[in-house]
This record gives C-alpha cells, sequence and structure tokens, in this order.
C-alpha cells in the first residue's frame, strides 16, 4: 500500500539557520502530495501542496518540490524563526483515497 | 468560522466504559475522517465518510464505530473502552479526495485507566 517516510527527530536549530526535512514516499499511479503542520496543542493544518511531478509548493516561506524520479517532496526553509517550532507531517492522496501520514517530525527552533 | 469542531477536548474512561467523540463541521464538506495520533507513530484513519449516510473502515477500525446521518455531523463511538485506545482523536473533513487539502479540529485526548 501507499506510504510515506520523513526523517526522524527531533530536529533542532538555531534561528535563520536552513531547514531541510526529507520525506520520502511509495504509491501507485501520481498522488498528490502535502506538508502539514501542527503547533503545540492544536490540530493539523495544511502548509502546502503539490498534485503533479515538477510542482512546487509554497507557503510562509517553505517549499517543496514534487520529485517523481527521486518520489521525494522534501520541505526546505532558508531562515527559521522560533515561531516555526512545531511538529511537520508529510503526506499524500493517490486518486480518491484518504491521506496517508507520515510519523511526523518535531522541529525546535532556540533563539 | 468555526470549521470543524470536536468535543469533548479531554477525557478519562475507566476499561470496559464507553463514549462518543463528537465532530460538527459548518463548511458544507462531504468527506469526513477520524484519525488517532499516538507518539511517533503519525496518524492512523480510523474511519471516513464520503457523505451522508456512507461511511467505510480505515486501517485501524476495530474497537470503534461510527455514523453519518448528516453533513455536519460525525461521532465516533468507542465500545468497551481499553488501554489502547489512549491517544488524541483528530476529526477532519475536506470538500474532496485527491488534491483538496483537509480542515482538522483541535483533537480530543482520551486517557483510559
Amino acid at each position: 500500500g501507499d506510504s510515506v517516510t520523513q526523517m526522524e527527530g527531533p530536529v533542532t536549530l538555531s534561528e535563520e539557520a536552513f531547514l531541510t526535512i526529507n520525506c520520502t514516499y511509495t504509491a501507485t499511479g501520481y498522488p498528490s502530495l502535502f506538508w502539514y503542520v501542527q503547533y503545540p496543542g492544536e490540530g493539523l493544518q495544511l502548509l502546502l501542496k503539490a498534485t503533479k511531478a515538477d510542482d512546487k509548493g509554497s507557503n510562509k516561506g517553505f517549499e517543496a518540490t514534487y520529485r517523481k524520479e527521486t518520489t521525494s517532496f522534501h520541505l526546505e526553509k532558508g531562515s527559521v524563526q522560533v515561531s516555526d517550532s512545531a511538529v511537520y507531517f508529510c503526506a499524500l492522496s493517490s486518486g480518491n483515497t484518504p491521506l496517508v501520514f507520515g510519523k511526523g517530525t518535531r522541529l525546535s527552533v532556540i533563539a | 468560522n468555526a470549521g470543524v469542531t470536536q468535543t469533548p477536548k479531554f477525557r478519562i474512561l475507566k476499561i470496559g466504559q464507553s463514549m462518543t467523540l463528537q465532530c460538527t463541521q459548518d463548511m458544507n464538506h462531504n468527506y469526513m475522517y477520524w484519525y488517532r495520533q499516538d507518539p511517533g507513530m503519525g496518524l492512523k484513519l480510523i474511519y471516513y465518510s464520503v457523505g451522508a449516510g456512507i461511511t467505510d473502515k480505515g486501517e485501524v477500525p476495530n474497537g470503534y464505530n461510527v455514523s453519518r446521518s448528516t453533513t455536519e455531523d460525525f461521532p465516533l463511538r468507542l465500545e468497551l473502552a481499553a488501554p489502547s485506545q489512549t491517544s488524541v482523536y483528530f476529526c477532519a473533513s475536506s470538500p474532496g479526495q485527491g488534491i483538496s487539502g483537509y480542515t482538522f479540529g483541535s483533537g480530543t485526548r482520551l486517557t483510559v485507566v
């Protein structure tokens, strides 16, 4: 079945550092790919998405590019802030199926 | 905008008790979902619904039941609670599948003792 693999956390960075969170997937067909963010004590929020190969999703300084050849959708941000501290989930949906989530990566940004 | 509302936010149950987790959305979304979140394990799909009167099992449905009598409401029923059901439960909705993003509620933290 479909699956998503994310890098293990936690990730701890200093403010203004560069962020990469790796995400690879296994899926039949051509899935849509998503990144969600969960702030402490809250539900998940959609951060960005991409629906076809080579698409780049972006939002709030975060970017991710749909790479079909490497089955990857890595999340990047050039300069993180303390307010970016959260848990980040990579997810996919194949056709008309519900989202399948990765295990999440906890990011802590220190001033 | 209320979005997706879940109640209660916290609950402690004794083993063998039953309860219903409530979920309501006001966005007229056809699709609704229940996930559980366990530490380090991501989110696992329990049940989902593609419209009123239609439900289907997800990855981990055992010990749970759902109903969808209206577009707005999608309650999750726990019968005979077990410690393995200690988790954080999230309800979500979406206008469609595939490329549609989900709107999540703020979660219900359930402890079974």
